[in-house]
């Protein structure tokens, strides 16, 4: 099935140190992409999305790109912040027949010192 | 705007026990999913509903788990009985759209 696949943590870097979060997916179609963070003690909430190849989702100084030929969604942030720790989970949206449901990646943890 | 709302918080149960974890989504958004966490298996998708109608369940892990969607404004999440392997966080998602979620801060969920 649809499914994507994450490097996996900890990731411990500097404050204003560059960051890259790999992820690659599996799908039948075209799927939408995601990014969702998760600080500390809450649940996830949406960080960026693409729904289709070359977008580049952005936000937060975070951006990713839609690579159809590599099937990749790599997650980048030139500087990073102490306040960026937290774990970063890429996602993908398949289509399942009236409804759908995001498959999530396992997560990555980011922890940024001063 | 007060967000997905869970309860509870947290919850400490002996095995054998029966478990309810609630839900309160964000008024109009018509679909809800339950999601579980944790470090083995990272974030699993139990069920969703759209518009208070099972449409995935194929996540429930097993008979003892069940989920209920009876209005728009409320869901609950029971497991019966409760083993220690269920230990994990819980949580509820609503969504407005296609593919854009907003989660719960989950239930803590701790079976001694």
């Amino acid at each position: 099935g649809d499914s994507v696949t994450q490097m996996e943590g900890p990731v411990t870097l500097s404050e204003e140190a560059f960051l890259t979060i790999n992820c690659t997916y599996t799908a039948t179609g075209y799927p939408s992409l995601f990014w969702y963070v998760q600080y500390p003690g809450e649940g996830l909430q949406l960080l960026l999305k693409a729904t289709k190849a070359d977008d580049k989702g952005s936000n937060k100084g975070f951006e990713a790109t839609y690579r159809k030929e590599t099937t990749s969604f790599h997650l980048e942030k030139g500087s990073v912040q102490v306040s960026d720790s937290a774990v970063y989970f890429c996602a993908l949206s398949p289509l399942k027949g009236s409804g759908y449901a995001l498959n999530f990646g396992k997560g990555t943890s980011l922890l940024v010192t001063p | 705007d007060a967000g997905v709302i869970q309860s509870p918080r947290h919850e400490v149960t002996e095995m054998g026990q029966e478990v309810t974890l609630r839900c309160k989504p964000i008024s109009g958004h018509n679909s809800l999913f339950w999601y579980r966490q944790t470090m083995m298996r990272g974030l699993e998708l139990l069920i969703y509903f759209n518009n208070n109608v099972p449409i995935d369940d194929s996540g429930m892990p097993e008979d003892r788990f069940s989920a209920k969607m009876p209005n728009a404004s409320f869901s609950t999440l029971k497991i019966q009985p409760s083993e220690p392997r269920d230990s994990a966080v819980y949580f509820c998602a609503s969504s407005p759209t296609v593919e854009k979620l907003f989660f719960g801060s989950g239930t803590q969920l701790s079976v001694l």
